[in-house]
């Protein structure tokens, strides 16, 4: 079985500091972790992926996460936050053979203030 | 490229009444995805169509149905609806699905939201 636990439902920065979003996982086997993106009223759009490769992975917009496995944790980090961030992010697992198959953590909306 | 297309994008359905849902994947991709968005649930699987085929399944009652067409368009069905499946249905394609040549991420429409009177 496989999950995740989104550890913040809202958080909210000031433009222009740090974001940190944080997700745990629990996985029988090697994960692939992944965070997604909503804007309002929009489909979701892939910021980044670990399959087991780097353990520290850069996405787009300038996010990026770590997957530390003795923790089991893949937090989401943006060194200064934009007005554009403001979105609700999820952090998901999935199998690495079934890759349509996505499980969602809760999510965690962020509200970023000028 | 064309993204990810969901018709229609919202649609309004009384207690008891069938709907269908459609999405077209982005061209070339053979895999095709459904997700349920609510606000008490989140966000969870309903079911994946690789070649016409389904071959996942998430735990929604048998009254959620779907197919995949030889051209990849896919269509979701719920019958007999209940005030609790208002909600906003997500379709997601993938070249694959799965294998070496998938770099695992998906493709999102930007849904189809359904409100059950």
């Amino acid at each position: 079985a496989q999950s995740v636990t989104q550890l913040d439902s809202h958080v909210s920065v000031s433009e222009g500091t740090p974001v940190l979003l944080r997700c745990n996982y629990s996985s029988s086997y090697s994960p692939s972790l992944f965070w997604y993106v909503q804007h309002p009223n929009k489909g979701l759009q892939l910021l980044l992926k670990y399959t087991s490769a780097a353990t520290l992975v850069k996405g787009i917009n300038g996010f990026e996460a770590e997957f530390k496995k003795s923790e089991t944790s893949f937090h989401l980090t943006k060194p200064s936050a934009h007005m554009s961030d403001a979105a609700e992010y999820f952090c998901v697992v999935t199998k690495g053979d079934s890759w349509g198959k996505l499980q969602f953590g809760a999510g965690t909306q962020v509200v970023v203030t000028p | 490229k064309a993204g990810v297309t969901q018709t229609p994008r919202y649609l309004i359905k009384t207690r008891g009444q069938q709907v269908t849902l459609s999405c077209s994947p982005i061209s070339g991709h053979r895999s095709v995805s459904w997700y349920q968005q609510t606000p008490g649930q989140g966000l969870q699987f309903l079911f994946e169509y690789f070649s016409e085929t389904q071959r996942n399944k998430g735990n929604f009652p048998g009254r959620f149905s779907g197919r995949q067409f030889s051209n990849s368009r896919s269509e979701m069905n719920v019958s007999t609806l209940e005030l609790g499946d208002s909600a906003l249905y997500l379709c997601a394609s993938s070249p694959t699905g799965s294998g070496l040549w998938n770099t695992g991420e998906l493709f999102f429409g930007e849904g189809s939201r359904l409100t059950v009177l």
